[in-house]
């Protein structure tokens, strides 16, 4: 089955510590990226990715780093997680301008 | 100003209602349009393309036109199942290959 896996679903962590969301494809997609979904604000894109070790920042990279050392593997690492980065975060991944296919999203609170 | 634009809603409409959403855009350049659907904190998932000639999907129709910058998704015989938040998205001319631009979203609750 086609999809885009994410882990863990839910994580409650404290301000400072570290952590690692994983995304993982099995699509063959050369495009991955990541977005977080707040209130009233829609998705907004975090990072983004082209193909193998090409990353870029989207609109709210501040506190993240992303990571492409696979094709099918696009983790999201927070080195110093804060509250503002309470969030539910999705992955997704795709091919041209056209639809994108989403994990089944990562909700984190960071306390 | 926020790049795309949505009513948040919600919308209660009756099962068979006929139900409209709108959604306007920034960047004049823009070059691809679409709708997703989020069901309650899930994956947004599309729901379809937006052609400048206008596209039908069964009961969904979408409309988009570039001189107001305006994009439609209309819902005929509103179904319970239909209850979910519509997302307007845009890709830009500039930015990031497949770089989406998501409105913040309209919420639909269908009720019986």
């Amino acid at each position: 089955e086609a999809q885009v896996t994410q882990n863990p679903r839910y994580l409650i962590t404290v301000t400072g510590k570290k952590l690692t969301v994983t995304c993982s494809q099995n699509m063959n997609h050369e495009y991955m990226s990541w977005y977080r979904q707040d209130p009233g604000l829609g998705l907004r894109q975090i990072y983004y990715s082209m193909n193998v070790e090409v990353t870029d920042k989207g609109d709210v990279p501040e506190g993240y780093k992303v990571s492409r050392k696979e094709k099918r593997n696009f983790p999201l690492i927070l080195e110093s997680p804060s509250p503002n980065q309470t969030s539910l975060y999705f992955c997704a991944s795709g091919t041209g301008s056209r639809e994108q296919y989403f994990g089944p999203g990562t909700r984190l609170t960071v306390t | 100003r926020k790049e795309v634009e949505q009513d948040p809603g919600p919308f209660n409409v009756p099962e068979g209602a006929t139900v409209a959403f709108n959604c306007t855009y920034s960047n004049s350049a823009s070059q691809s349009f679409f709708w997703y659907r989020q069901d309650c904190r899930k994956e947004p998932k599309l729901l379809m393309s937006v052609y400048s000639s206008g596209n039908e999907d069964g009961r969904f129709t979408a409309q988009l036109n570039r001189a107001s910058q305006y994009i439609s998704l209309l819902i005929r015989d509103s179904k319970l199942s239909d209850s979910a938040t519509y997302l307007c998205v845009v890709t830009p001319t500039s930015g990031g290959y497949n770089k989406l631009i998501f409105g913040a979203g309209t919420r639909l609750a269908v009720h019986p």
